[in-house]
């Protein structure tokens, strides 16, 4: 079964510094792929996706992932975090052949930021 | 534009009853997901909407959930009877295209004593 695998449960860093969040994927074919953000008390927002072409991408907030097709990953980098990137992040996958819209997600990420 | 909502926002119920969550979705989009998060794991997809159509509803656990989009606008989500392992957070999001973005409602959690 396709899954899609985060690296890292709990971070925890001080503001400034770098952030550079794994994220894998298990499926051959082309994939649509997503990360998400979901700060204390809001809902799920989305933070960068990556359809085709440039596999570097640049997201909202100082946010960017790379696409490595040849290492299913699609890792998410901030050069120097702010406390309020404090929040848990998701990366999802979507098979683009599947014929159906659904998200497979990773188990998510808790990045604390300390001030 | 309003985003994705949901209604309510928690619930607590006892093992047994019934249970009915809605979604509102952005106007105009043809899609509409369910998913839900039980706490620790990670987020599961339950089913997809095109219009009113179920085009995937794979995640689905079992026949005690019913999902309905009457009119391919909202969509409500019926868990009968409910169990001790339902609990969690029901997300809906909807897209304008398949495969696309997918805005988020603020979930309902649901807690089943």
């Amino acid at each position: 079964a396709q899954s899609v695998s985060q690296h890292n449960h709990h971070v925890i860093l001080s503001e400034a510094a770098s952030l550079e969040l794994g994220c894998n994927y298990s499926y051959g074919g082309t994939v649509n792929l997503f990360w998400y953000v979901q700060y204390p008390g809001q809902h799920l927002q989305l933070l960068l996706k990556y359809f085709s072409g440039d596999p570097l991408v640049k997201g909202i907030k100082g946010f960017e992932a790379e696409f490595i097709k040849s290492k299913f990953s699609f890792n998410l980098r901030k050069p120097s975090v702010q406390w309020s990137d404090t929040a848990e992040y998701f990366c999802a996958v979507n098979l683009f052949s599947s014929n159906t819209g659904k998200l497979i997600f990773g188990q998510g990420t808790t990045l604390q930021v300390k001030p | 534009e309003a985003g994705v909502t949901q209604f309510p926002s928690h619930s607590v119920i006892e093992k047994g009853q019934t249970v009915t969550l809605r979604c509102d979705p952005i106007s105009g989009h043809d899609n509409l997901y369910w998913y839900r998060r039980v706490m620790g794991k990670e987020i599961k997809f339950l089913l997809h909407f095109v219009k009113e159509s179920k085009q995937d509803e794979s995640g689905m656990p079992n026949n005690r959930f019913l999902a309905e989009r009457t009119g391919g606008t909202y969509s409500t989500l019926k868990v009968q009877p409910a169990e001790l392992e339902d609990s969690g957070v029901y997300f809906c999001a909807s897209s304008h295209i398949q495969g696309g973005e997918q805005f988020f409602g603020p979930g309902t959690r649901l807690t089943v004593l």
